[in-house]
């Protein structure tokens, strides 16, 4: 079974407008951790914001903002006022448990592109 | 602070020839990662090392991969001999205790195309 489901292939907005990348997950590890990054055309991953399990408060971190909701298993992530700069591939991943020698596991990726 | 650097960035070769790519993590990070990224997908654990040591290499074909880390500083990453599905981009990445909310920082990646 898939751990990490993005559902966007494609998702296709306006510059200074927000847009939201789908992510659901799948655990039964009551610690674990939600990760964004951001992957350019250069192949770099950049990471962008994270969520942890226990954490009360969705992520916020500049234009990024994590919509979490623990009950649906959901992960989504929220750009504010879109650049261009901002076309890229979009990766959702999860750290399942609180040990060390954890990886994360990546789901299939949503690519975004910003239109002026 | 200087990032995870990663060598050859791009390197083509024929099928059954062998390649190594050869990765130097962020200073001080104790865990170190090779993932393997087809196109198209997104990145799959090869293996991960802990200092010096193995700490799962569960989804790494070892019957042509291999992977050492031996000072549990920088790591090299080795196929032989390569195979057409072996055609993907190779992502070293590195973080500080591999853990909770502990960040994993990638290179840029190092592209194989077998032909």
């Amino acid at each position: 079974a898939q751990k990490i489901t993005q559902t966007q292939p494609g998702m296709f907005v306006q510059e200074k407008e927000a847009v939201t990348l789908d992510c659901t997950y799948d655990t039964s590890d009551p610690s674990y951790g939600l990760f964004w990054y951001k992957q350019p055309s250069s192949g770099e991953m950049i990471f962008l914001i994270y969520q942890g399990s226990y954490d009360q408060q969705n992520a916020t971190e500049g234009r990024y903002s994590l919509n979490f909701q623990k009950a649906r298993k959901s992960a989504n992530l929220v750009i504010s006022a879109s650049q261009l700069g901002d076309s890229a591939m979009y990766f959702c991943a999860m750290r399942e448990g609180s040990q060390a020698g954890t990886a994360l596991i990546f789901g299939k990726g949503t690519t975004l592109s910003v239109s002026s | 602070e200087a990032g995870v650097a990663q060598s050859p960035r791009y390197k083509i070769i024929e099928k059954r020839q062998s390649v190594a790519f050869w990765c130097n993590p962020i200073s001080g990070h104790a865990t170190l990662y090779w993932y393997q990224q087809i196109l198209g997908q997104g990145p799959k654990l090869l293996i991960q090392f802990q200092n010096n040591g193995v700490v799962d290499d569960s989804q790494l074909p070892k019957d042509r991969f291999s992977a050492e880390r031996l000072k549990g500083v920088d790591s090299t990453l080795k196929i032989q001999p390569a195979k057409l599905e072996d055609s993907a981009v190779y992502l070293c990445a590195s973080s500080f205790a591999g853990q909770g909310a502990d960040t994993i920082y990638f290179g840029e990646g190092s592209w194989l195309t077998v032909v």
